[in-house]
């Protein structure tokens, strides 16, 4: 238990579907990402937030909307995906974005496009 | 651009020793070790900071070597919990938030 929880653990859905993926930190940190992490892919990097304000998009495509509403919660909108967007999609959170900094992983949410 | 990280994989025996590396080619202020059991998130392992600072689990080791630009994970006496896959992440260029992780290594204990 690292303290970061994310929901729904699996997701399926169509390309016309709209869903949305939470993350939510327990540990008071200020900086928190989202990640991409498909098969026999390395972990990248699709956002990154500090204190509610977005300071980083990994040239994401627009289907992919985040929100940090406050600095515990994490979303990330999905709309007309992709089956290549089938991947694990990791929170991350850490006191600060910098690169000192430990990085703390929720378990992930499964993604399946079909 | 992302680190290098080698070997790709590794099969060992419970107790024997392995290391995992780490290049980049660019100069680095950190290096971050994660293992990834399947179906897990990355656990955190260690942040091994250029002037020699460490932060991480007292049983892991690690190097950073500054000028060549690398890194190395020592696991010694290897037990069968050590499987997974091992990453690791730097900085990313420009200063920007985040890190860019490796491909990972692959490791195997085999009782």
């Amino acid at each position: 238990e690292t303290g970061v929880t994310q929901t729904p653990r699996h997701l399926v859905m169509g390309m016309t579907n709209k869903k949305s993926l939470k993350c939510e930190q327990h540990l008071g940190h200020n900086a928190m990402y989202w990640y991409k992490q498909s098969a026999k892919k390395p972990l990248e990097l699709m956002f990154v937030y500090n204190f509610k304000e977005q300071t980083e998009n990994n040239s994401v495509p627009s289907r992919f909307s985040p929100e940090c509403p406050n600095s515990s919660h994490l979303f990330l909108h999905l709309h007309t995906l992709q089956p290549e967007d089938s991947a694990l999609y990791l929170c991350a959170s850490s006191p600060s974005p910098g690169p000192q900094e430990t990085q703390y992983f929720g378990p992930g949410t499964r993604l399946l496009v079909l | 651009q992302q680190p290098v990280q080698s070997p790709q994989a590794v099969i060992l025996r419970e107790g024997e020793d392995a290391v995992i590396n780490c290049s980049s080619s660019k100069a680095l202020y950190s290096v971050h070790w994660y293992r990834q059991k399947h179906g897990e998130a990355p656990v955190f392992l260690m942040i091994l900071l250029k002037g020699g600072e460490q932060k991480g689990h007292e049983k892991i080791s690690a190097s950073f070597n500054e000028k060549k630009q690398q890194s190395s994970l020592y696991l010694t006496a290897s037990q069968l919990s050590y499987s997974g896959t091992y990453f690791c992440g730097t900085e990313r260029p420009g200063g920007a938030d985040g890190l860019t992780f490796g491909k990972g290594t692959h490791l195997i204990i085999q009782p």
